[in-house]
């Protein structure tokens, strides 16, 4: 299966660390996105690349937060100073050219800030 | 941006049609409709995406009427494996210039299905 993966599915840290999240598309796909998710809401939009071009990042995502996709395949997302309301499971998709909603999933990473 | 409503929670019952009704009022021309559908602990699943009339795949089908201020995503012969989150999005596709503000997934309605 070459679905989209994440790695770690699981982070915990204390307040004040920083993390590193990895995210693999479908290696066909150009198109990559994060989410986060808080338990009882949907996905919330953090940022979008197109190949190796971060297009757009969400007015929420806080400065302590940047992604990169260095050679327009894999992409990582890092948190700097971690705070506890950075708990929250991340997502990565992918999608290709001309299918913006048809989205993959991966199957996310949770981060517990302790 | 076209915001959407959706009910909450639904519940049915295995071997019955399930229709989860989207509103989006203020949808644009450009705008397309999308479902998605998520079970806990995973990621989203695209389920099917339209712009008019209606659409089908092997999974649902997908009403909009002429007006396109709602959308009812119609799920048959529902089992226990439906119960999940299910998700109306809308927005312009990036390569035609929209944003990523049709990207907001909302709260979603949580369908249950009983024996």
């Amino acid at each position: 299966d070459t679905g989209v993966s994440q790695d770690p599915r699981h982070k915990i840290t204390k307040r004040g660390q920083n993390v590193t999240f990895r995210c693999d598309p479908i290696s066909e796909h150009n198109r990559l996105y994060w989410y986060r998710q808080t338990l009882g809401q949907g996905p919330e939009f953090l940022t979008y690349f197109q190949n190796e071009a971060q297009l757009e990042k969400s007015r929420l995502l806080s400065d302590r937060f940047s992604a990169e996709r260095p050679k327009g395949s894999f992409s990582t997302l890092e948190i700097q100073r971690t705070e506890q309301g950075d708990s929250a499971m991340y997502l990565c998709a992918s999608s290709s050219p001309g299918t913006t909603y048809e989205q993959y999933f991966g199957p996310g990473t949770r981060l517990t800030v302790t | 941006l076209a915001k959407t409503t959706q009910p909450i929670s639904m519940d049915s019952y295995e071997g019955q049609e399930v229709n989860i009704t989207c509103s989006h009022n203020n949808i644009a021309t450009n705008d397309y409709i999308t479902w998605y559908q998520q079970f806990p602990s995973q990621g989203p699943r695209f389920i099917i995406q339209g712009y008019k009339t209606k659409v089908t795949n092997e999974v649902a089908s997908l009403f909009i009427p002429a007006d396109r201020k709602s959308s009812t995503l119609s799920l048959p012969r529902v089992s226990l494996s439906d119960t999940a989150v299910y998700y109306c999005l809308v927005g312009a596709r990036m390569y035609s210039g929209g944003g990523a503000d049709g990207l907001t997934f909302g709260k979603g309605t949580h369908l249950i299905i009983q024996p």
